[in-house]
């Protein structure tokens, strides 16, 4: 099955820093998202991008498709950006998502 | 609308009891999927649904059945709880080359 792999495994941040978030996959996808797990344990979808680019106020991600990975952009950080951040995959011809291990960010004030 | 949620929030079981854990959406999604999360890991996919009355394994099925009797409702089903069930678990639900979206998730703690 495809391979996903997150970069840096963590990442510890004061406030005010930039960050960007790595993805590489294995395979073409159908399917690529970006969430982030606060210290509740809570999903939260950041950004739907099988490919090209989208900003979310100080979010942004890349996906170069062709190229097999995925960048998140973190702007201007603060400290309830921390927790953990995933990214996951839909294989072409699944409709399975496959999980990266995540990215643990931690930003002090 | 209430999107994805996931009753029980906490529970705790003895080995080899048994227990339900219960999904139910209001967005109309056709995909509905079980997910657990380990301590310090990704999500790993458990079942998942196409639609009423079809279902398919995941990548860690044992241990665990499904059913999907209408388009809202997506249960999992526990039947002799080991330790190495300890975990979240997460249901979410998508459509064909869409976005999932996740419900809050049931932390479940097996002694």
């Amino acid at each position: 099955g495809i391979q996903v792999e997150q970069s840096p495994p963590d990442l510890i941040l004061q406030e005010g820093a930039n960050s960007t978030l790595r993805c590489n996959f294995s395979d073409s996808v159908n399917n690529l998202q970006w969430f982030h797990q606060n210290p509740w344990g809570q999903l939260i979808n950041l950004f739907y991008i099988p490919s090209g680019t989208k900003q979310n106020g100080r979010l942004s991600a890349t996906t170069v498709a062709t190229e097999r990975y995925s960048l998140l952009y973190i702007s201007s950080s603060q400290t309830t950006d921390s927790g953990v951040y995933f990214c996951a995959v839909v294989q072409g011809g699944s409709e399975k998502l496959v999980f990266g291990k995540g990215t643990k960010l931690t930003v002090n004030p | 609308n209430a999107g994805v949620t996931q009753t029980p929030k906490f529970r705790i079981l003895k080995i080899g009891q048994s227990m339900t854990l219960q999904c139910a959406q209001d967005m109309n999604h056709n995909y509905m999927y079980w997910y657990r999360q380990d301590p310090g890991m990704g999500l790993k996919l458990i079942y998942y649904s196409v639609g009423a009355g079809i279902t398919d394994k995941g990548e860690v099925p044992n241990g665990y059945n499904v059913s999907r009797s209408t388009t809202e409702d997506f249960p999992l089903r526990l039947e002799l709880a080991a330790p190495s069930q300890t975990s979240v678990y997460f249901c979410a639900v998508g459509r064909t080359n869409q976005e999932q979206y996740f419900g809050p998730g049931t932390r479940l703690t097996v002694t």
